[in-house]
């Protein structure tokens, strides 16, 4: 089954801090891994995803299949990164989407 | 992307009542699905919606309780029947290709049943 676990339901930093959110999954297959975030009073919108290997407003996030984790981190975390950050899982032959429970950020002046 | 609206975006609403929600993408779009998010609580799936062809719920949720249409590509509804204060949540829906890369989301409508 597929699953996806936040151990972290609060995070807080201080501005400038490195900052790690935490997310592991289990799934037998293929997996393809999200970040997705919400800022206040926003809707959800995609932060990155794997298999881009990209860098968003700063942040990155490596798969590890070894470890099944995909953690998103920041050298440097800013005021405005303060918001719900959720670590989604698909498959490819699905097409839903699996969610934690999400983290959420504060960072703090 | 797509851009995705809602309706209502929120509501207070009596237990044994029934609400729906639209959802309307500006592109047509193979897929979409519907989300809960209850308070306190992650996203859940509800059902992923095809057009021309029965929703497929997960599990905890069935069609009596959460009938939904898929008249065309571009639009969508989803009821909340019969409600009580345990369907007090915000409903999403999102949308996806024939191939799920990325999702995208609706604004979302907060529900509120007393």
């Amino acid at each position: 089954a597929q699953r996806v676990t936040q151990p972290e339901k609060l995070l807080s930093v201080f501005k400038g801090a490195p900052v790690e959110l935490k997310c592991n999954y289990s799934y037998s297959g293929s997996p393809e891994l999200f970040w997705y975030v919400q800022y206040s009073r926003q809707r959800l919108q995609l932060l990155l995803r794997h298999i881009s290997r990209e860098s968003i407003k700063g942040f990155t996030a490596d798969l590890n299949k070894g470890e099944t984790s995909f953690h998103l981190k920041k050298p440097f975390a800013q005021e405005e990164d303060s918001a719900m950050y959720y670590c989604a899982l698909s498959s490819w032959n699905n097409n839903d989407m699996r969610f934690g429970a999400g983290t959420r950020l504060t960072v703090k002046p | 992307s797509a851009v995705i609206s809602q309706k209502p975006s929120r509501d207070i609403c009596q237990r044994g009542t029934s609400l729906t929600i639209q959802c309307q993408v500006d592109s047509q779009v193979t897929m979409m699905f519907w989300y809960r998010q209850q308070p306190g609580q992650s996203l859940t799936l509800i059902a992923t919606a095809n057009q021309g062809s029965e929703a497929t719920y997960e599990s905890g949720f069935v069609i009596d309780k959460f009938p939904i249409s898929r008249p065309n590509l571009t639009f969508s509804t989803l009821t909340v029947s019969n409600m009580s204060p345990e369907d007090s949540s915000i409903y999403l829906c999102s949308v996806g290709g024939a191939f799920v890369e990325t999702q995208y989301f609706g604004p979302g409508t907060r529900l509120l049943v007393l």
